[in-house]
């Protein structure tokens, strides 16, 4: 199993520009989860999925957009990128999403927004 | 709201010595779990333990020992006779207890530096 993937692993954005980050589980994890890491903080959450077609807003959903057409994939989508999104994106995936369960994270995504 | 407060920033230590890293919650949850996980240099999250709230025992995985205290609301971790590779950054986090979504609240981790 290769887990929890990410790409790219780097990124250079200017100002108003979109990407897609992408995030791919082969464990057949129904939760699925994107936080940010920005410097010297911890990781504060963005958007989650329960399952395939369902999606929900996290801490800190603004400027950002998910959709879960698989259970495999959740890509992360900017819109208009700002400087204020330079961080590192995490993708992370869990079995059932009970608080029981742990969260595998994916290498990360270093993004920067010039 | 729940809060999870790691007021450790840094931590500087010679190898061999032994450290603990202190972990802070807050939760009005009367079910909830907490975790540790590690960021090596190389940047990924490798999960370390998770531990629920009814179960106070300690818990010992080689030189890494954690002590879960409800009283206190504190999930401290020590690790004995540090090495160069414990290097990296520590977070604990706490489940968000609305519903079953196993959201995480993450402290703002802490960085160990074990010098050799």
């Amino acid at each position: 199993n290769a887990g929890v993937t990410q790409t790219p692993k780097f990124r250079i954005l200017k100002i108003g520009q979109s990407m897609t980050l992408q995030c791919t589980q082969d464990m057949n994890h129904n939760y699925m989860y994107w936080y940010r890491q920005d410097p010297g903080m911890g990781l504060k959450l963005i958007y989650y999925s329960v399952g395939a077609g369902i999606t929900d807003k996290g801490e800190v959903p603004n400027g950002y957009n998910v959709s879960r057409s698989t259970t495999e994939d959740f890509p992360l989508r900017l819109e208009l990128a700002a400087p204020s999104q330079t961080s590192v994106y995490f993708c992370a995936s869990s079995h059932g999403g009970l608080s029981t369960d742990t969260q595998y994270f994916g290498p990360g995504t270093r993004l920067t927004v010039l | 709201a729940q809060k999870v407060t790691q007021a450790q920033t840094e931590i500087s230590v010679v190898e061999k010595e032994d450290v603990t890293l202190d972990c802070v919650y807050e939760t009005r949850d009367t079910t909830y779990y907490l975790f540790w996980y590690k960021q090596p240099p190389s940047g990924e999250l490798v999960f370390l333990i998770r531990r629920n709230s009814f179960d106070e025992q300690n818990e010992i995985s080689g030189r890494y020992s954690w002590n879960f205290q409800k009283s206190t609301s504190s999930f401290n971790f020590t690790i004995t006779a540090s090495q160069v590779v414990d290097s990296a950054v520590y977070f604990c986090a706490l489940t968000d207890g609305s519903g079953n979504t196993g959201k995480l609240i993450f402290g703002q981790g802490t960085t160990l530096q074990v010098k050799p």
